[in-house]
């Protein structure tokens, strides 16, 4: 059974940086396929792709923010890691994690973690 | 302003079926997969349909989804109570090498 689960700070003051970690089980970022993205979701809003990184570290990130994300992993500890950095209010929002598998067609996200409120605000 | 285009709101009284569409282009839909996820308020979403038209263990064959060309579409059919919430399409975008999501639909069973 493939669980995730999204730990953070709940309040990140504007310019800060954002830091997230995505802890998981049931799956390892060291099997060929395997990965995890990050979503997120302002209040009342729609789901926004940020980042996904993959078994062998190819990592991919939305454009519009590729300049203030990193997405890292640690297979050892289970973990993904998401930065975001100089944080506005309208980076407040649900961040979720989610595991994805790239076989023979682009993935999509199948499980997900419960989410994780993060505001923006000084 | 998202990649894919769906309608913000549809409704429908119970048992009658509802179809929620998704607009793309050729570098998205019209050349990949459509998944759909399912939001009910205060919860992650859970994927509904993937592969356009394959539903993961425990999804009920009420909701089924179709692709043509560049649009896709969400069928649920005998409509319950417990069907409200977002519906969201997602497919993989060559062009940005990621994947993008819909505008999301907010259905109401009336």
């Amino acid at each position: 059974q493939i669980t995730l689960k999204e730990s953070g700070p709940t309040v990140v003051k504007p310019t800060q940086t954002l830091t997230l970690t995505c802890s998981f089980s049931g799956f390892s970022l060291s099997t060929s396929g395997v990965g995890v993205g990050w979503i997120r979701q302002p209040p009342g809003k729609a789901l926004e792709w940020l980042a996904l990184i993959f078994w062998d570290d190819d990592k991919r990130y939305s454009p519009s923010l590729r300049s203030r994300l990193t997405i890292t992993k640690d297979t050892s500890k289970s973990q993904v890691v998401l930065t975001l950095t100089n944080v506005d209010p309208v980076d407040t929002a649900t961040y979720y994690c989610a595991h994805s598998y790239w076989g023979s067609q682009p993935p999509y996200f199948d499980s997900w973690g419960q989410g994780t409120l993060v505001t923006v605000s000084s | 302003q998202s990649v894919l285009t769906q309608p913000p709101s549809a409704s429908e009284t119970p048992g009658q079926r509802v179809t929620i569409s998704c607009s793309g282009g050729s570098s998205n839909i019209g050349s990949n997969y459509v998944n759909w996820y399912q939001q009910v308020p205060g919860t992650a979403p859970e994927l509904l349909i993937y592969r356009n038209n394959q539903r993961p263990s425990g999804v009920p064959d009420r909701f089924s989804g179709s692709k043509s060309g560049t649009s896709a579409s969400l069928a649920i059919s005998g409509l319950r109570s417990e069907d409200e919430g977002n519906y969201y399409c997602a497919t993989w975008d060559d062009s940005l090498s990621g994947p993008v999501f819909g505008g999301g639909t907010k259905l109401t069973v009336l």
